[in-house]
């Protein structure tokens, strides 16, 4: 069975500033990895995904994340942070195209100070 | 495209009333999931459904039930509600291969159970 770690629950960062979101991952196979983005009473978008080939991913909105097999993790990063991108974030994996489900970390809260 | 709707967006219930919560997606998805999200947790699988007639438990289906009867259609059915059951509702969609390709959400139904 896989699992999904996501390191700090509520993370501030100033505007302009380096937004960095740390996942880890176990699973016993290559997993498929995903980070969704949910605004405040809204349901959720995929930012990014990682399935096969390049390691380093890029996203919308400026978001990137990289898959980094030997560390077991897919952390999200945006160079400059905007007030827009204030949300809950969640890192998901699945293990294969033959299996549908998707595991979530418990999330990860962005505050940006002006 | 409306892409996945799902109806109410609010409902209280009294504990112990049974409910059912809608979800409809338009774009000829095979795979559908109902999730619930509670702070803290993630977000964790009730049930899920690979084709209509085809439906499987997920990671916390007690206390709910479902059926596919077409593809479109995916409600989700509350039994006898409990105040534990209080949470966000989301369901999601995607084609066959959906691990690969991402799944797209519903806006969510907020369900208080009182």
């Amino acid at each position: 069975a896989q699992s999904v770690t996501q390191l700090g629950s509520h993370v501030s960062v100033s505007e302009g500033a380096l937004v960095l979101l740390r996942c880890n991952y176990s699973s016993s196979v290559p997993p498929y990895l995903f980070w969704y983005v949910q605004y405040p009473n809204q349901g959720l978008q995929l930012l990014l995904k990682y399935t096969t080939g390049a390691t380093l991913v890029k996203g919308i909105n400026g978001f990137e994340a990289e898959f980094k097999k030997s560390e077991t993790s897919f952390h999200l990063t945006k160079p400059s942070a905007h007030m827009s991108d204030a949300a809950e974030y969640f890192c998901a994996v699945s293990v294969a195209a033959n299996d549908y489900k998707l595991s979530f970390g418990a999330g990860t809260t962005v505050t940006v100070r002006a | 495209n409306a892409g996945v709707t799902q109806t109410p967006k609010f409902q209280v219930l009294k504990t112990g009333q049974s409910m059912t919560l809608q979800c409809a997606q338009d774009m000829n998805h095979e795979y559908m999931s109902w999730y619930r999200q509670d702070p803290g947790m993630g977000l964790r699988l009730i049930h899920y459904s690979v084709g209509a007639g085809i439906t499987d438990q997920g990671e916390v289906p007690n206390g709910y039930n479902v059926s596919r009867s077409t593809t479109e259609d995916f409600p989700l059915r509350l039994l006898s509600a409990a105040p534990s059951q209080t949470s966000v509702y989301f369901c999601a969609s995607s084609h066959q291969t959906g691990a690969a390709y991402g799944y797209t959400f519903g806006s969510g139904t907020r369900l208080t159970v009182v």
